[in-house]
């Protein structure tokens, strides 16, 4: 079952717009969902996570339950913020992330 | 700054041939994990490993693929019999605590494996 679901594979955004990168998860626990990304030519690396409700790069997140959705959002886009977005959820048990299939965010000059 | 590494960064191998990836986590971290990536798919969870033995792994992780951690630093995934769809990226990562604590999985930059 396909538990994260990036529905957008590629997001174009002009430098200084706002950017959203759509994640919806199917879980009925209660989930650890995560923003991982991947800059051109380096490893993938933790962005952001849900339960420090915190601002990485200008970049948040909000858990919405009712929408089961953990989308990634940042008003201003820089060019440098283009990368891999990849969506993760943990289970409260086990020891796996399911990951999304990622979205490739290209922020235009 | 510490980082997980990983060897070979690019294998090409044949069909039916053994193939060992080898990985050296961060040194003072207790989980250990492999994914893989097929070109333009999502990155799949194989198998983790904790206190020498396998603590979960996937479906895709059957008998054609076992892992080890032979002496306290490298962690070794071994695809045996490889296949042609066995050709992806595969990622090593590790962390101090599990999964769901923190989030925080460090990779390495992956090993590609092509199976002709």
């Amino acid at each position: 079952a396909q538990r994260v679901t990036q529905p957008e594979k590629l997001l174009s955004v002009f430098k200084g717009a706002p950017v959203e990168l759509k994640c919806n998860y199917s879980y009925s626990g209660s989930p650890e969902l995560f923003w991982y990304v991947q800059y051109s030519r380096q490893r993938l690396q933790l962005l952001l996570r849900h339960i420090s409700r915190e601002s990485i790069k200008g970049f948040t997140a909000d858990l919405n339950k009712g929408e089961t959705s953990f989308h990634l959002k940042k008003p201003f886009a820089q060019e440098e913020d283009s990368a891999m977005y990849y969506c993760a959820l943990s289970l409260n048990t086990g020891n796996q992330f399911y990951f999304g299939t990622g979205t490739s965010l290209t922020v235009i000059p | 700054e510490p980082e997980v590494t990983q060897t070979p960064s690019h294998q090409v191998t044949q069909m039916g041939q053994e193939v060992i990836l080898r990985c050296v986590p961060i040194s003072n971290h207790l989980y250990f994990y492999w994914y893989r990536q097929i070109l333009g798919q999502k990155v799949e969870f194989l198998v983790s490993f904790y206190n020498n033995e396998i603590s979960e792994k996937s479906e895709i992780f059957d008998d054609q693929f076992s892992v080890e951690r032979p002496d306290g630093s490298n962690f070794t995934l071994k695809i045996r019999s490889t296949k042609l769809e066995d050709s992806a990226m595969y990622f090593c990562a590790s962390s101090k605590n599990p999964p769901q604590t923190t989030g925080e999985l460090f990779f390495g930059e992956g090993s590609r494996l092509t199976v002709l």
